[in-house]
């Protein structure tokens, strides 16, 4: 069974702090996605990658940046977290074929004070 | 990226009774994928619809893609307690999610 494990569960960090949430597959897949999860709006996604060392955009990158130095392992970093950035962050992955289903992580509550 | 809409935002039913969730995508969609979540939980992959006109069922949840592969609609029949939390679809273009439907029985 595929297990993708973010390294904290709460989290709380003061504005203009550096913040690294980590996300960790078991499952050797090629494709990892960062969402950031608020009431109303749903899962937004802020960055992914389709292998190491690549990234795309997302819908709301603006405030954060990823790292992906091995396969198995995504990191979002907050570069200088805000209060608005409080948040639940939910990180996914996906083999490299098509139509396959997201496989997602316990999320991280983050809260920025 | 494309905009995946989803209605309603909340439905709160009586135990026993159905619930509708609805998916509109402005641009075609190669398939969908639909995700419950439960409360405190993350989105757990139900079923995904890749034909146009589409219709499976998991025991009393139907799932359909309509003709045009631009929407998309969960049905519950004969609501349970376990049934509760949030509905999410996903237009698999590129993994945009709705806001999700946010489902309450009252026992």
């Amino acid at each position: 069974d595929v297990k993708v494990t973010q390294s904290s569960r709460y989290l709380v960090k003061r504005t203009g702090e550096k913040v690294f949430l980590e996300c960790v597959q078991d499952m050797d897949h090629e494709n990892m996605f960062w969402y950031r999860q608020d009431p109303g709006l749903g899962l937004r996604l802020i960055y992914f990658s389709y292998d190491v060392k690549m990234k795309e955009k997302g819908d709301i990158p603006e405030g954060y940046s990823v790292s992906r130095e091995k396969k198995e392992r995504f990191s979002l970093i907050l570069e200088s977290a805000s209060t608005n950035q409080t948040s639940m962050y939910l990180c996914a992955s996906t083999p490299y074929r098509v139509n396959q289903p997201q496989h997602f992580g316990d999320g991280t509550r983050l809260s920025i004070l | 990226g494309q905009q995946v809409m989803q209605i309603p935002q909340y439905q709160h039913v009586q135990e026993g009774e159905d619930f509708t969730t609805y998916c509109n995508s402005s641009t075609t969609l190669s398939n969908i994928q639909w995700y419950k979540q439960r409360p405190g939980g993350h989105p757990v992959f139900l079923i995904q619809l890749v034909k146009s006109g589409e219709v499976k069922k998991q025991k009393r949840l139907t799932f359909q893609f309509g003709e045009a592969k631009k929407n998309s609609s969960l049905h519950i029949t004969a609501t349970q307690t376990t049934d509760v939390g949030t509905y999410f679809c996903a237009g698999h273009n590129d993994m945009r999610f709705g806001a999700g439907t946010r489902l309450t029985v009252k026992p």
